[in-house]
């Protein structure tokens, strides 16, 4: 069964701060990872899809790795702002209709 | 709005209540999910269904759900005497399936309060 994790839980950072937030997944056999965006009481926005062939993908100030042999992905933020403050969740797609949620980070940018 | 609609946005329920929800999903995605999402927790998955058919079920759908998509279209989930424990977020998402991969576009969800 498909594990996936999140560190850290929650992060503060200030603003124009570069930061990368952490996603492991204990089965290397997936078909696509995908990060979201999720605002308090809200649903889930798309950030980035990485194919499983890929390695990174990016948008704007956002660039995902992937790493499938060691089981992990990373979101990398650029020049923080407070606009990015949500909770990130990454999601790991292993075919069959299966998608598999962390439990996200919580991020605050501060002015 | 071409995404995914849902509605209501928000319910507040008496337990012992039954409630419907519907989804929208895109309009010429052939896969409709229904997750749930408590509090500092990922979405779970409940069910999903491939046009009008319903594939597969959670463990986590229990009798009193029930999830119908009748002309593979729009869907409904609907929670019959509803429990406190049933206070969630109900998310939707609907994917077009091109070969053996997929992504998963999602609404804004349903928040139910069941007092």
């Amino acid at each position: 069964k498909q594990e996936v994790t999140q560190i850290p839980a929650a992060l503060s950072v200030p603003e124009g701060e570069n930061l990368v937030l952490n996603c492991s997944f204990t089965d290397s056999a997936i078909y696509n990872l995908q990060w979201f965006r999720q605002d308090p009481g809200k649903g889930l926005t798309s950030l980035l899809l990485i194919q499983s062939s890929q390695r990174e993908q990016t948008s704007g100030r956002l660039n995902a790795s992937l790493d499938k042999s060691s089981g992990r992905s990373t979101l990398y933020i650029a020049a923080s702002q407070p606009g990015d403050s949500a909770t990130y969740l990454c999601a790991a797609y292993s075919g069959y209709s299966t998608l598999t949620f962390g439990k996200g980070t919580m991020l605050l940018v501060s002015p | 709005d071409t995404g995914v609609s849902q509605d209501p946005r928000h319910k507040i329920t008496k337990r012992g209540q039954n409630v419907t929800f519907r989804c929208d999903p895109i309009s010429e995605h052939n896969r409709l999910y229904w997750y749930r999402q408590t509090l500092g927790q990922g979405p779970e998955f409940l069910t999903y269904f491939q046009n009008e058919a319903q594939l597969e079920k959670s463990r986590l759908l229990s009798d009193r759900f029930s999830a119908e998509r009748p002309k593979g279209s729009f869907s409904t989930l609907e929670i019959q005497r509803t429990e406190q424990g049933d206070s969630a977020m109900y998310l939707c998402a609907s994917s077009l399936v091109t070969g053996s991969n997929e992504k998963l576009f999602f609404g804004s969800g349903t928040q139910l309060s069941v007092l």
